[in-house]
């Protein structure tokens, strides 16, 4: 089956740590994003990526960092300096091209210790 | 003039009815108008796409009605059911690269049994 997996599903930071988010997918998507979901609230871009080895920020993307070494791959680095981290993470990847629609994994919910 | 304003931010129907979600949008550039479901602890997942070269699409009990002048859209569930209780999310794109979306801030939808 092809689709997006994300990792953990629970995850929890204590104060002053950095944090990895996992994204997998396999549908042989060129773009990749996250997004940060509150409780209540829309869709928020951090990070996305239109090929492997770049990456751009999105709406709000202090605090956090990317990587893309592998087609496959966008992994989301929660750093101490995102100081209100506690939400839904949620990965997204599309063929990149216009009028297209994303395809997303089932999140990761963020916590504070 | 990015943004896409949903409306309303919660809704309660009883089984069977229709259960209607607005969306309005500034730009005039957007060509692209998705539809997502989401449920509780999950991502969300494309339901429905609409063009603005077509004013109504229909899949199933679900129709997007399309109003270029007015620059608005809308999603209809006819015959909604208690399974339907979810949030809904209408998103917006233009061509351009990395085919990024607008989100709405998304409705939640209770349908009573």
């Amino acid at each position: 089956d092809g689709g997006i997996t994300q990792s953990p599903k629970y995850l929890f930071r204590k104060e002053g740590q950095n944090v990895t988010l996992s994204c997998e997918q396999n549908l042989n998507h060129d773009a990749m994003y996250w997004y940060r979901q509150d409780p209540g609230q829309g869709l928020r871009l951090i990070y996305y990526s239109q090929i492997v080895n770049d990456f751009q920020k999105g709406d709000i993307a202090e605090g956090y960092s990317v990587s893309r070494e592998k087609k496959e791959s966008f992994p989301l680095t929660v750093t101490s300096a995102q100081k209100n981290p506690t939400a839904f993470y949620l990965c997204a990847s599309s063929t990149g091209f216009s009028n297209q629609p994303q395809h997303f994994g089932d999140g990761t919910r963020l916590s504070i210790l | 003039q990015q943004q896409v304003k949903q409306s309303p931010q919660s809704l309660i129907v009883q089984k069977g009815g229709i259960s209607i979600i607005n969306c309005a949008y500034e730009n005039t550039a957007f060509d692209y108008f998705p539809w997502y479901q989401q449920f509780p602890g999950k991502g969300p997942a494309l339901l429905i796409a609409i063009r603005p070269d077509v004013s109504e699409k229909k899949e199933g009990r679900f129709t997007i009605s399309f109003n270029k002048s007015a620059k608005q859209f809308s999603l209809h569930i006819m015959d909604s059911q208690p399974g339907d209780s979810a949030t809904y999310f209408c998103a917006a794109s233009y061509n351009n690269a990395g085919n990024m979306l607008t989100f709405g801030g998304g409705t939640r939808l209770m349908v009573k049994p």
